[in-house]
């Protein structure tokens, strides 16, 4: 059963520390995207990537978040250094072979990142 | 720049009576529409999907509309049941290849 897996599922960490997220998309899938939750804002848009090239990233701040998918089987978040306001469940979901990127998405079961 | 809100934070039903959850986007060019449910600890899940060269959509038990006139969606779950109980989050696209924005989410409980 295809499935996109994002680790760790929970980060308890202080501030000041540095963050990484990992997500493995769903084989095949050549768009991955990843999104930030809270109650406040919902979910927001953080960056994409189609074939591993990032195509949009201005949903993150540059100061401290990176993206990147070394390979096709892996895509990272970094936070460093990550701060208290960084806390919220952030979501991998990757999308089909399609030319659009407008189509269904598949979502892990998200990382909850708590920072202290 | 575009929007997606839901009219209602919360909804309550019955067990075995209709739900319907709406949902107001404000890009008029936004051409896809989705739905997705989201359980507690888990991540969305698609339910059902719509372009905008249809008005409806049917789905096992679940069923979307789309009015483009005044830019309004709808999920409609027939005899809820219990593990329908989730927040229900519609999402839009347009222009055939921007990501898909997402709405604030409705919670759904049913009433046993």
């Amino acid at each position: 059963d295809a499935r996109v897996t994002q680790t760790p599922r929970h980060k308890v960490t202080e501030m000041g520390q540095e963050v990484t997220m990992r997500c493995q998309p769903i084989l095949g899938h050549n768009t991955v995207f990843w999104y930030r939750q809270t109650m406040m804002q919902g979910l927001e848009l953080l960056a994409y990537f189609r074939n591993r090239a990032p195509l949009d990233d201005s949903g993150m701040p540059k100061d401290r978040f990176s993206a990147e998918m070394p390979d096709a089987t892996l895509a990272t978040l970094k936070i460093q250094p990550s701060e208290p306001r960084d806390s919220a469940v952030y979501f991998c979901a990757s999308g089909g072979d399609r030319t659009t990127t407008n189509e269904k998405l598949f979502f892990g079961s998200g990382t909850q990142l708590s920072v202290l | 720049g575009e929007s997606v809100g839901l009219h209602l934070p919360t909804l309550s039903v019955q067990e075995g009576d209709n739900s319907i959850i709406n949902c107001a986007y404000s890009n008029s060019a936004s051409d896809y529409f989705i739905w997705y449910k989201q359980e507690s600890g888990k991540g969305p899940q698609f339910i059902i999907d719509i372009r905008s060269n249809m008005d409806k959509r049917q789905g096992q038990r679940v069923t979307v509309l789309l009015n483009k006139t005044v830019k309004h969606l709808s999920l409609q779950i027939a005899a809820t049941q219990p593990g329908d109980s989730a927040v229900y989050f519609c999402a839009e696209s347009y222009s055939g290849n921007t990501p898909l924005v997402f709405g604030k989410g409705t919670r759904l409980s049913v009433i046993a």
